[in-house]
């Protein structure tokens, strides 16, 4: 079965301090892979997707991850974070042969001016 | 064009009550589910629809029950409330096409006392 793991639970940063957050994944075949926010008290919005080409994928407000198969990784980056990412952030994943999308623990980012 | 609708927004249930959380979806998406956010926790899938008639368990189905009997809803029964399914529920749905993503309904706040 398919499982995603988050290891940052809590990231506490500064306004302007590059951000990295870890998601790797079981699953042998081939994948979607996705990040979602949920800014505090909202629903889940999608903030970018890979499905295939180029592993390095950029989405909005100035995120990118990039997907490295061998390491089943599909991390979050961002150079400068501003106050407004506080947030929740889930990695989730897709297994080819199934609709199931199945998440990640979260990690709560709170950024400080 | 609505997306996906949830309602209510916020419950609060007496413990052994039933209700049901609706969800309905005008994007003509064959894929359908449920899942519980729990502090900690991440996103739960607690059941999924592949079309009209067709339901599956996710990772926690006890205590819940779906059926599909249109493309448009999905809802989620909970037949005699529990303090533990206190929780806040989304509702997600997306096309089954292979490289497609996940739209989320505002999600429900459900309180079990």
């Amino acid at each position: 079965a398919q499982s995603v793991s988050q290891h940052n639970h809590h990231v506490i940063l500064s306004e302007a301090a590059s951000l990295e957050l870890g998601c790797n994944y079981s699953y042998g075949g081939t994948v979607n892979l996705f990040w979602y926010v949920q800014y505090p008290g909202q629903h889940l919005q999608l903030l970018l997707k890979y499905f295939s080409g180029d592993p390095l994928v950029k989405g909005i407000k100035g995120f990118e991850a990039e997907f490295i198969k061998s390491k089943f990784s599909f991390n979050l980056r961002k150079p400068s974070v501003q106050w407004s990412d506080t947030a929740e952030y889930f990695c989730a994943v897709n297994a080819w042969n199934t609709d199931k999308l199945i998440f990640g623990t979260g990690t709560r980012l709170q950024v400080f001016p | 064009n609505a997306g996906v609708t949830q309602t209510p927004k916020f419950q609060v249930l007496k413990t052994g009550q039933s209700m049901t959380l609706q969800c309905a979806q005008d994007m003509n998406h064959e894929y359908m589910s449920w899942y519980r956010q729990d502090p900690g926790m991440g996103l739960r899938l607690i059941h999924y629809s592949v079309g009209a008639g067709i339901t599956d368990q996710g990772e926690v189905p006890n205590g819940y029950n779906v059926s599909r009997s249109t493309t448009e809803d999905f809802p989620l029964r909970l037949l005699s409330a529990a303090p533990s399914q206190t929780s806040v529920y989304f509702c997600a749905s997306k096309d089954r096409s292979m490289n497609t993503e996940a739209f989320f309904g505002q999600g429900t706040r459900l309180t079990v006392v």
